[in-house]
């Protein structure tokens, strides 16, 4: 399958301030890309969608001026942490995808963990 | 999106088949049914999708049933590193179809 990166694959920061994680496919175009969160021993919550060049759609109760999401070109986007709380500490997963595809599965990243002391 | 209901949790032996139930008996005419699978601290992994037709790949077998309403995913040789929580989603194909993410079943594969 696929392959999808994630940057950092952890990170700890302070409260107060602001985390970026990035989101690569490898060796694929990707025409979409989702945001997932995941808090220990729960299942994961989408939190928005982004199509290439886009704005992105966020799901409900998901804060769009808190969690900035860009996807700038077809292989990466970008999840922009504002302003992190111990609250916002979870597993943040991206997935991307290919509309063009007959296949359009999703693929996964591997996870990026945010600690927020 | 349709949802699905699956047992929390199963065991399997090791080297023994492994038959994962899923019910979606709410599942519309163009929604496949996708299973994906999650090892600890990893993001998830697909396995297989399919409509209506039983699917089969390196990976897994899927069974439907005639109705669509419920499947089964099937392990043929359970090993260890099958140990996961295993998510059954049905989504439309296309890109209108997110991946809503349940429970799943906690598959734990014992020596």
């Amino acid at each position: 399958g696929a392959v999808v990166s994630q940057h950092p694959s952890r990170v700890i920061c302070k409260s107060g301030t602001s985390v970026k994680i990035e989101c690569r496919s490898l060796d694929f175009q990707a025409t979409t890309m989702f945001w997932y969160r995941q808090f220990p021993k729960q299942s994961l919550m989408l939190m928005a969608t982004s199509n290439e060049g886009s704005k992105a759609t966020y799901e409900q109760g998901v804060e769009k001026d808190k969690f900035l999401i860009n996807h700038a070109s077809l292989t990466l986007s970008t999840l922009t942490v504002t302003s992190a709380h111990p609250e916002d500490s979870s597993f943040y997963i991206c997935s991307a995808t290919d509309w063009t595809q007959s296949y359009n599965e999703q693929f996964f990243g591997p996870g990026t963990r945010l600690t927020v002391l | 999106d349709a949802k699905t209901t699956q047992p929390p949790s199963m065991d399997c032996a090791e080297g023994r088949a492994a038959n994962l139930p899923c019910n979606h008996s709410t599942i519309s005419g163009n929604e496949y049914v996708y299973w994906y699978r999650q090892i600890h601290s990893q993001g998830p992994q697909y396995i297989i999708h399919g409509l209506k037709n039983n699917e089969t790949n390196e990976m897994a077998s899927l069974i439907i049933t005639e109705d669509r309403k419920s499947s089964t995913l099937i392990l043929p040789h359970a090993t260890l590193r099958d140990t996961a929580v295993y998510y059954c989603i049905v989504r439309v194909s296309g890109n209108t179809g997110k991946l809503i993410f349940g429970q799943g079943t906690t598959l734990q594969v014992k020596p």
